[in-house]
């Protein structure tokens, strides 16, 4: 059965800073999909970066991108020049292919910036 | 705003009742989730529907419910409610399933409690 992973509960990072989230999934298949999503304190989720299994090169979204480790199984997401409005919940998720598209996620990973 | 609607946004009920959760996804999106997060489960996926069609089925209790309408708005029905059923229900919307990107658009969310 496929699986997400985040070993991190919580994670502090100096505003500015970069941060990396960590991402393990387990799947026997070979076309999947990643994707990270946030979800602040209000209670939505935002959708910010996707991967592709057979994506050669590691998506990048403005100050997001994921360090795409398909050997190693890891999806890991770096925040560049943190800001205080990235504290929120971030959630590592991978998509269900071939019958379905539906998210299966991790536990998450409580991100704080601080000044 | 992710353009997915969800109504009510927070729902107070009592033991054994039932309840009726509403999703009106993105204008042309076709496919509709709903996933609950809850702090001993996570975020999970209940039920997918296409174009009116049942696709998918998660960890749906029997208990649940739901329904895509002709005009693709989603209601997701909970009865014989339980303490443990108190949670945050999520619509998301995407436009087709597909392998690729197809990001899934989440709604604002519904907070049941369950007393």
């Amino acid at each position: 059965a496929q699986k997400i992973t985040q070993t991190q509960p919580g994670m502090f990072v100096q505003e500015k800073e970069a941060v990396t989230l960590d991402c393990t999934y387990d799947t026997s298949d070979q076309s999947y999909g990643l994707f990270w999503y946030k979800q602040p304190s209000s209670g939505e989720m935002i959708f910010l970066i996707y991967q592709g299994s057979y994506d050669e090169q590691n998506a990048t979204e403005g100050r997001y991108s994921l360090n795409f480790q398909k050997a190693r199984k890891s999806a890991n997401l770096v925040i560049s020049a943190s800001q205080l409005g990235d504290s929120a919940m971030y959630f590592c998720a991978m998509r269900e292919w071939p019958n379905t598209d539906k998210l299966i996620f991790g536990t998450g990973t409580r991100l704080q910036v601080f000044p | 705003d992710s353009g997915v609607t969800q109504t009510p946004k927070h729902l107070i009920t009592a033991t054994g009742q039932r309840v009726t959760l509403r999703c009106s996804p993105r204008s042309g999106d076709l496919s509709v989730y709903w996933y609950q997060q809850s702090l001993d489960q996570g975020l999970q996926f209940l039920i997918q529907y296409y174009n009116g069609e049942e696709r998918a089925k998660g960890n749906i209790l029997e208990r649940f419910s739901a329904q895509q309408f002709p005009d693709l708005h989603s209601e997701l029905n909970l009865s014989s409610l339980e303490l443990g059923d108190s949670a945050l229900y999520f619509c998301a919307s995407s436009v087709v399933v597909s392998y690729s990107c197809n990001e899934q658009f989440f709604g604002p969310g519904t907070r049941l409690t369950v007393l």
